[in-house]
């Protein structure tokens, strides 16, 4: 069973960049049938996609934040990461990080997710 | 972008109640619709996929239907575990991937 968890800081100011890591157990980034996603919610609201990534290197990102956002990742370590730049208030929310599976070639569908951590950006 | 408007926004419910969530895509996406249960202060969990697929370890209390653009999740028979936001998300037209606002159920 593939656990995942998130872990960076919890404030940000603002202007500045947003660093998060996902740390995966149980099983190997490196498996070819998985991309790894950031998703986030925003406070008292729904979950947004922020990009992905897959461990040969191809990485998507929402074009809401595409100009801000780099998703890498570190086959060595079994993580991935998100770089979140110029934040501002409005990127204050629990940021998840979460495996997206095919299954029987539907998706991405999302199997498994760390427990998410809270980013505050403030100064 | 493909936009999930959910209804109701939020229920209540007592157990043993039948609950039906609806979800409604700005266009249609066939069947590439899942379903997510999320726990108060938990990460989401996958319930159903292509609209109706039973994630596996799912209760048979939960089932999907739907194709096109409106779907629908029903909870058969409410229990108290059942408490909890459920969320729509569809893969059919990409990036960005999308979610419907959320339904938050609550046990009377």
């Amino acid at each position: 069973q593939v656990q995942m968890q998130e872990s960076g800081p919890g404030l940000v100011k603002p202007s500045q960049t947003l660093s998060l890591t996902c740390t995966v157990s149980g099983g190997s980034i490196n498996s070819g049938g998985y991309y790894w996603y950031w998703i986030r919610q925003l406070p008292g609201k729904g979950l947004e996609w922020i990009g992905y990534i897959h461990f040969t290197g191809p990485t998507d990102y929402n074009p809401s934040l595409k100009s801000r956002v780099t998703v890498s990742v570190d086959t060595s370590n079994n993580q991935f990461s998100l770089e979140l730049r110029s934040v501002t208030a409005a990127d204050t929310a629990v940021y998840y990080c979460a495996r997206g599976a095919y299954y029987h070639g539907s998706g991405p569908l999302f199997d498994s997710w760390g427990q998410g951590t809270l980013v505050t950006v403030s100064s | 972008a493909i936009q999930l408007t959910q209804s109701p926004s939020s229920l209540s419910a007592s157990v043993g109640d039948r609950v039906t969530i609806t979800c409604r895509a700005s266009q249609g996406i066939s069947s590439a619709l899942a379903w997510y249960q999320q726990k108060p202060g938990k990460a989401p969990k996958l319930l159903i996929y292509d609209a109706s697929t039973l994630e596996t370890g799912v209760s048979s209390r939960f089932s999907g239907s739907g194709s096109g653009t409106d779907f629908s999740l029903t909870i058969s028979s409410l229990q108290p575990e059942d408490l909890a936001t459920y969320y729509c998300q569809q893969f059919d037209t990409y990036p960005p991937l999308t979610f419907g606002q959320g339904t938050r159920l609550e046990i009377k």
